[in-house]
């Protein structure tokens, strides 16, 4: 089965860039969605297809894939960044998550 | 406004069933995919399960095939969840979430619902 892999963790200092991978085989030719799940709510999408931001998320946050690897950007982090990130992509008409990504503020 | 409304959740043992119900509001729900996603407590998202518009087609992740059902009933814009011969590696908030047709990605999440099994 397909599998996506992603840092457990990733800490930024406050208005640094922070960089999230994701990666899995060929994962360039499918497209790519990340999800940003904050302490005790639901995941909320914040990129699909790749890089497309929905109505509402910021332009600081952004995405990129290729090879085997999609990275999810979020410039100019702040305080209310800090939140699980998952990636998602489609393979064979089933859905595969990353294991999600701890991304911390300090 | 777009809302998915899970319930149904709750404790039951292992072995027993649970119904999980979505309520769908503020889209046209007979044109999106619809699916079902799992959080087991600390640990990251599952994809459990996926129905196409019309209930044509299911798709189910591995370890829940041949226990748990998809379906949809479109006139009341409503999605469900049977789970059967449930186990303890099942307890999970579970979420409702909507697929935009031919998209990859799912839009809109409910808040969940929890399951717990244990005896």
């Amino acid at each position: 089965s397909y599998e996506l892999t992603q840092p457990p963790s990733v800490s930024v200092s406050p208005g640094q860039t922070a960089s999230i991978t994701c990666s899995g085989d060929k994962l360039g030719n499918k497209y790519v969605c990340w999800y940003q799940q904050k302490s005790g709510q639901s995941p909320v999408m914040v990129i699909y297809e790749d890089r497309k931001r929905p109505s509402g998320i910021p332009e600081r946050i952004s995405g990129s894939n290729s090879g085997n690897t999609a990275t999810l950007t979020i410039s100019g982090t702040q305080a209310m960044d800090e939140a699980d990130y998952y990636c998602q992509a489609w393979d064979s008409s089933t859905v595969v998550f990353g294991g999600g990504t701890k991304l911390t503020v300090l | 406004e777009v809302q998915v409304v899970e319930s149904g959740g709750g404790l039951v043992q292992p072995g027993g069933s649970l119904r999980l119900s979505c309520a769908a509001s503020g889209f046209t729900f007979s044109s999106y995919w619809m699916g079902w996603v799992r959080q087991a407590p600390g640990k990251g998202l599952e994809w459990v399960a996926n129905i196409k518009q019309d209930g044509s087609e299911k798709y189910y992740v591995d370890s829940v095939k041949g226990r748990f059902t998809i379906s949809r009933d479109n006139a009341e814009n409503s999605l469900y969840l049977q789970m059967n011969s449930l186990r303890a590696d099942d307890t999970a908030v579970y979420y409702c979430a909507r697929r935009p047709a031919a998209m990859t990605h799912f839009d809109y999440w409910g808040q969940g619902t929890l399951v717990t099994v244990s005896s």
